[in-house]
Formats: structure tokens, C-alpha cells, sequence
């Protein structure tokens, strides 16, 4: 069965200091990745994937995540962070063979000015 | 740039009634989803639907869940007698293929009382 860890509850990061939320998954087969970003009172936004290739991938806002499959672990990052990048984070992944996805509990960012 | 939407955004239902929320999914997107938040907790699977028939459903999906796809642009999910533990965000998504990212709407926040 597939499933996601995301290891931290809540992230505090200074603005303008580079930020990572953890997320570590579990898949049968190879995995398709992704993260969502959820502000208040509003859905999920995709912010990135990975599918295949570069490890590295780069996504919406600035915000890249890397792939590493012999700790697999998808962790996101930004090299400095925003005020207006606090928000609830999840992490999620589904295998190919299969369509839905699994979301992680989530992790809320908070940027302090 | 082409948005999902869900209407309405608060229901309030009293145990046992009928409820429909519904969902207009990107024109051109081919697969659609249900998945729901119970507050606090993950974002949980529920079913998956292409060409006109469920592909998916999660153990949550019991015989008080449909879904339909009445007019070719709706996609509406019902629940033929609530209970107080349905009480959760219900979010729609679609995506343009199977194995693409899927793109979430703004919620419908059900409260049954």
C-alpha cells in the first residue's frame, strides 16, 4: 500500500532563509510525486511533480523539490522564503499503476517578517 | 487560466438527509476525483470517475456515495442519508489524463448536524 510521512507538524522559517518541508513516501512501484499548497478557505494547489528525469524539479513561486529514491524522500524546498508562503503543505504520491492519490497530514509553513 | 468550481461552498444538513454537491470540472480534463478532509485529519481518497463510470472507489464509498456525471460539464456527488461523521471538506478535482496532475477546486465544507 502506498503511503506518505510528513515528519513536522509545523515549520518556522525567518523570511528571506531558505526553507525545506519534509515529506518520505512508500510506493510498490516507481512513484509519481507531487505537492500541494493549501492557504486558507481554499483548495489545493499544485505546486510541482516529479514523474521521470532530473531528480531536481522546479515548480510554481519559486519552490523546487528533490527526488532521491534510496531514502525516498521528496523534500521541498525554496531558497528563501516569503511572508506569503505560509500555508498547510502536502506532500502526495500514487504509483503508476494506479490513479489516486495519497496525501501526507500535512505541514504548516509559517514565514516570520 | 481554466479553474475547477464547486458549489456551494457551506452546506448544512440535518443527520439523515440527502445531499448534492456538485462540481464543474476543467472543460477539456477527462478524469475526475472526490476526495475529502475531515477537519485536522488527511486529505482521503473517495472515487474516481472516466468515461461515464467509476474506475475507483476507497473503502469510505459505501452504497450512501454516487456519483454522476449528468450533462457532460457537471460532476456531482451525492449522499443518500448524512451522518454526523460525513462532516468534512469535500474537494473536486480533474485532470486532463490519467497519470497527469490533477487540479482541486475550492472545497465544499459539509456540516451535518
Amino acid at each position: 500500500a502506498q503511503s506518505v510521512a510528513q515528519p513536522e507538524d509545523q515549520v518556522n522559517v525567518a523570511e528571506g532563509n531558505p526553507l525545506t518541508v519534509k515529506c518520505t513516501y512508500s510506493v510498490s512501484g516507481n512513484p509519481y510525486l507531487f505537492w500541494y499548497v493549501q492557504y486558507p478557505n481554499r483548495g489545493l494547489q499544485f505546486l510541482l511533480k516529479y514523474i521521470t528525469g532530473d531528480n531536481l524539479v522546479k515548480g510554481s513561486y519559486g519552490f523546487e523539490a528533490e527526488f532521491n529514491k534510496s531514502q525516498t524522500s521528496f523534500h521541498l524546498k525554496k531558497p528563501s522564503a516569503l511572508v506569503s508562503d505560509s500555508a498547510l503543505y502536502f506532500c502526495a504520491v500514487r504509483d503508476r499503476g494506479n490513479t489516486p492519490l495519497v496525501f501526507g497530514k500535512g505541514t504548516r509553513l509559517s514565514v516570520i517578517a | 487560466e481554466p479553474e475547477v468550481t464547486q458549489t456551494p461552498s457551506h452546506q448544512v444538513t440535518q443527520m439523515g438527509q440527502e445531499v448534492i454537491l456538485r462540481c464543474v470540472p476543467i472543460s477539456n480534463h477527462l478524469y475526475f476525483y472526490w476526495y475529502r478532509q475531515i477537519l485536522g485529519q488527511k486529505v482521503e481518497f473517495l472515487v474516481s470517475f472516466y468515461n461515464n463510470e467509476i474506475s475507483e472507489k476507497s473503502e469510505i464509498f459505501d452504497d450512501q456515495f454516487s456519483v454522476e456525471r449528468p450533462d457532460g460539464s457537471n460532476f456531482t456527488l451525492k449522499i443518500r442519508s448524512t451522518k454526523l461523521e460525513d462532516s468534512a471538506m469535500y474537494f473536486c478535482a480533474s485532470a486532463p489524463e490519467r497519470e497527469y496532475e490533477q487540479y482541486f477546486g475550492p472545497g465544499t465544507r459539509l456540516t451535518v448536524t
